[in-house]
């Protein structure tokens, strides 16, 4: 049983088009979040989510629409792709504790190329 | 803002030995966490282990160690004997939890095991 899946795996689109990766989570767990991985392989948040409402979001263009429909799903949408959004997109989920940082679950990438 | 930083883009060690792999951090706060997670080729970011900062005992599993030095804010993670699929992207994190919850990485080390 996959933890933390994401569709697709690999996303290869034109420049302008607007996609979406969706990620799904089965752990129970009530936050979810998006990284990115760049071609320099380093990782940083984007967005994270508890119980679907928006915690963090960090510096990222407003192309980048992340949507949580339930605490288990957490999709990105992004318009009018770009050279630079070629990169991993990993989706992650955990279980907030008060005073304590529990492990992030990641799921397995989605490699996006913008061409 | 709280930094991760890991000085050595890639490291080599020959299989049976054992390797070190460094990582200093900045933070003002006294509560958090840290982490080593590994990214084989597949790109599955797995947890080698965690450290929570208010343990002064160093966090072991298996063949895997840190050394903890909260003063000097220094995370480095000991790979004993060292195993062909050891071969991984290693990054450090920093988390501190609660609402905000997010991992900050560090850029990674290389790890090649030698047969």
């Amino acid at each position: 049983d996959t933890a933390v899946s994401q569709t697709p795996k690999y996303l290869v689109t034109q420049m302008g088009n607007d996609k979406s990766i969706k990620c799904e989570q089965n752990l129970g767990h009530d936050t979810m979040y998006w990284y990115k991985q760049d071609s320099k392989k380093f990782l940083k948040i984007m967005f994270s989510y508890n119980n679907k409402e928006l915690i963090i979001n960090e510096t990222v263009p407003n192309r980048f629409s992340p949507k949580s429909p339930d605490k288990a799903h957490l999709n990105l949408h992004i318009n009018s792709l770009e050279l630079g959004d070629s990169a991993v997109y990993f989706c992650a989920s955990s279980q907030i504790l008060a005073g304590t940082e529990t492990e992030q679950f990641f799921g397995p990438g989605t490699r996006l190329t913008v061409l | 803002a709280q930094t991760v930083t890991q000085s050595q883009p890639e490291m080599s060690v020959q299989e049976a030995e054992t390797v070190t792999l460094s990582c200093t951090y900045d933070t003002s706060e006294s509560d958090y966490y840290l982490f080593w997670y590994k990214q084989p080729p597949s790109r599955q970011m797995i947890l080698v282990i965690r450290q929570e900062a208010y343990k002064q005992q160093n966090a072991t599993e298996n063949r895997f160690s840190v050394n903890f030095q909260k003063a000097a804010k220094s995370f480095s993670l000991k790979i004993s004997d060292s195993q062909l699929g050891d071969a991984a992207m290693y990054f450090c994190a920093y988390g501190y939890g609660g609402a905000t919850n997010k991992l900050i990485f560090g850029t990674g080390t290389l790890l090649a095991v030698q047969p």
